[in-house]
């Protein structure tokens, strides 16, 4: 069974902090991993994609991924409350396979 | 455009009718999706047509009964729905099927089954 785990949350970070979000994942052969950022009532949003182990930027947004421990995860600097949502970790299982989703954590960034 | 249109936004039907929902992307993508997603819960995949062709089905009940036209539409065919069939239905596209191929979600419709 390939599982994806995210912390269900919420997870509360004054506003200007750096919030993080971790997933790990269960099948060693994993190639590709994406974060989706979805709001209430609406649909999930692509908001960084990572192949290679390292670091990522994408503007206030950083994804790092340690394939050895099977690990990716998301930072979000200077956090806004208009960055408050759940916070989807899908992940490709293996090269010709569909998307796992992890049960996403909420974020709630306080003004 | 990067865009992936669904319509109807909301639909409300009762168990004993027939209703459709469609879904268009004009990004050239050759692989479409069908999710459905429960509240709180993350998308679950239904179906994956890829070129065209049906290529998953994740033992989806047949009162769901997906169709692909052409390479920019995706159908999803509702007949005789139960209630715990109500969620918010998605579709999604990517240049193809799986691999590094970041997926693009469409707005989604919310539907009611009563």
């Amino acid at each position: 069974q390939k599982e994806v785990e995210q912390n269900s949350g919420p997870l509360s970070v004054p506003e200007g902090a750096i919030a993080s979000l971790n997933c790990t994942y269960s099948d060693r052969g994993s190639q590709s991993f994406f974060w989706y950022r979805q709001y209430s009532g609406k649909s999930p949003e692509l908001i960084m994609f990572i192949y290679s182990n390292g670091d990522k930027e994408d503007g206030r947004f950083t994804a790092q991924l340690n394939k050895a421990s099977q690990y990716v995860s998301l930072l979000i600097r200077d956090s806004q409350p208009s960055d408050s949502a759940t916070y989807l970790c899908a992940v490709n299982p293996v090269y010709g396979q569909n998307f796992v989703f992890g049960p996403g954590t909420r974020l709630s960034v306080l003004p | 455009d990067t865009e992936v249109t669904q319509t109807p936004k909301h639909l409300v039907m009762g168990m004993t009718n027939k209703k459709s929902l469609k879904c268009e992307q004009h990004m050239g993508h050759r692989a479409m999706y069908w999710y459905k997603q429960k509240a709180k819960k993350p998308p679950e995949l239904m179906f994956v047509y890829s070129y065209e062709k049906l290529s998953i089905n994740e033992s989806v009940p047949s009162r769901f009964s997906p169709e692909c036209p052409n390479s920019s539409l995706l159908n999803l065919h509702l007949h005789a729905l139960q209630p715990e069939d109500s969620a918010l239905y998605l579709c999604a596209s990517s240049t193809r099927e799986g691999g590094l191929n970041e997926q693009f979600f469409g707005p989604g419709t919310r539907l009611t089954v009563l």
